[in-house]
């Protein structure tokens, strides 16, 4: 089985200012890696996602994140951060071993919400 | 281009009473799933369906059922309704190992039990 853990509830920051949101997971088995973003009263959207390959991943609105497995991590980074960022984070892990798809249900954390002030 | 519909986006139940979320997808997904949102807990997941006549148990299947009724749709039962499942319930569908599994996520539906 697999965990996820946000080490933090809550981040503000200002506009145009930098954020990292930090994600660690602990599993025995490979693992594919995933961010989801949640805007106010809506569903979950696949920010970035980690299969395999090059270990530093980006989404299209400048999100990147890298997966350190000596860390287990995967944090997620911007470089300048805009209001409209304001939303809550998902990191979430599954099991990366040739499964049934329907035994690779996600496991989430806690969730960070990202709050950008002017 | 409607993804992942799930219906009734909000209700309110009294205790003891039962309801049955529905949701659909049209993007020819074999899994479909049903979370639950609480505080500061993430999504838990409560049961998911890896094909067409199959379901399996999730982290919280206590007080749920579910049935696939078809490749499109997997719905979600509470026979008798507690305050304890006051959520947020997100159905979703996932594509293809190869593409990593992408689960997409419906709109939600916010459930309170009074």
């Amino acid at each position: 089985a697999q965990s996820v853990t946000q080490l933090d509830s809550q981040v503000p920051v200002f506009e145009e200012a930098p954020v990292e949101l930090r994600c660690n997971y602990s599993s025995s088995v490979s693992v594919y890696l995933f961010w989801y973003v949640q805007y106010p009263n809506q569903g979950l959207q696949l920010l970035l996602k980690y299969l395999s390959g090059s270990t530093l991943v980006e989404s299209i609105n400048g999100f990147e994140a890298e997966f350190n497995k000596s860390q287990t991590s995967f944090h997620l980074r911007k470089p300048s951060v805009h209001i409209s960022d304001t939303a809550e984070y998902f990191c979430a892990v599954s099991d990366a071993r040739p499964l049934d798809t329907g035994r690779r249900a996600l496991t989430f954390g806690s969730g960070t919400r990202l709050q950008v002030q002017p | 281009n409607a993804g992942v519909t799930q219906t009734p986006k909000f209700q309110v139940l009294k205790t003891g009473q039962s309801m049955t979320l529905q949701c659909a997808q049209d993007m020819n997904h074999n899994s479909m799933y049903w979370y639950r949102q609480d505080p500061g807990m993430g999504l838990r997941l409560i049961y998911y369906s890896a094909s067409e006549g199959t379901t399996d148990k999730g982290e919280v299947p206590n007080g749920y059922n579910v049935s696939r009724l078809n490749k499109r749709e997997f719905s979600l039962r509470l026979e008798s309704a507690a305050p304890s499942q006051t959520s947020v319930y997100f159905c979703a569908s996932s594509d293809s190992p190869d593409t990593g599994n992408t689960i997409y996520f419906g709109e939600g539906s916010w459930l309170t039990v009074v």
